[in-house]
């Protein structure tokens, strides 16, 4: 069960797009539909913005988009906003009937 | 409103136990899948163990396999997590979380293992 790995930063500035991958394997995010994204700001809980590679919560942004290509899965973050820095981790269902995380990206604007 | 509430964490002396509670409300518990899901101070997010909806499938880590038992008691919408043999790497803060999506997260409960 080896966490998934993502980039330890990615930074823009307000207005930009930004995007966070996540790479797994072939028993994990290359196997299934069933990847998720959470934010997490300091001291607080996560939140889910994205499931099931690119599906967004009620109350979510458009601004926050998801997509898989093999076994990387990625996060876009358009119109980059200061409220969007933060922790964001990606979670991959496997097939070990288990769910991984990933390494977890500090977003920062500029 | 969706509301789950862990308790039960605290400092504990390595090989000791522990068992963590959940409180859930303003959903029907018994429909859902719960998770735990630990995170050690600094860290990132690791994925415990997580229980269907009505206690016939369960699954843990294997970091924590034969030490953590989790069980679930949807007469009182409430959620456990039976922590034994406890060691310094499991010093975190403890969530659960509802769903295959964990779309609702709790506030977490602290547990130190520590001397």
């Amino acid at each position: 069960q080896s966490a998934l790995t993502q980039p330890a930063s990615v930074s823009g500035s307000p207005g930009q797009s930004i995007t966070i991958s996540c790479t797994g394997t072939s028993s994990d995010v290359g196997a299934y539909n069933y990847v998720s994204w959470y934010q997490q700001h300091p001291g607080k809980a996560p939140k889910l913005m994205i499931y099931d590679v690119s599906s967004r919560p009620s109350g979510v942004s458009n601004r926050f988009s998801g997509s898989k290509s093999g076994n990387t899965a990625s996060l876009a973050i358009s119109g980059l906003q200061a409220e969007d820095e933060a922790d964001y981790y990606c979670s991959s269902y496997t097939s070990s009937s288990t769910y991984v995380f990933g390494t977890g990206t500090k977003v920062t604007v500029l | 409103e969706v509301q789950l509430v862990e308790s039960g964490g605290g400092l504990v002396k390595p090989g000791g136990s522990l068992r963590l509670s959940c409180a859930a409300s303003g959903f029907t518990f018994s429909d859902y899948v719960i998770n735990w899901v630990r995170q050690a101070p600094g860290k990132g997010l690791e994925w415990v163990s997580s229980i269907s909806s009505l206690g016939r499938y369960i699954y843990y880590a294997d970091s924590v396999k034969g030490r953590f038992t989790i069980s679930r008691d949807n007469a009182k919408n409430s959620l456990y997590l039976q922590m034994k043999s406890l060691r310094g790497e499991d010093t975190a803060v403890y969530y659960c979380a509802r769903g295959d999506n964990r779309d609702y997260w709790g506030q977490g409960t602290l547990v130190t293992v520590s001397s």
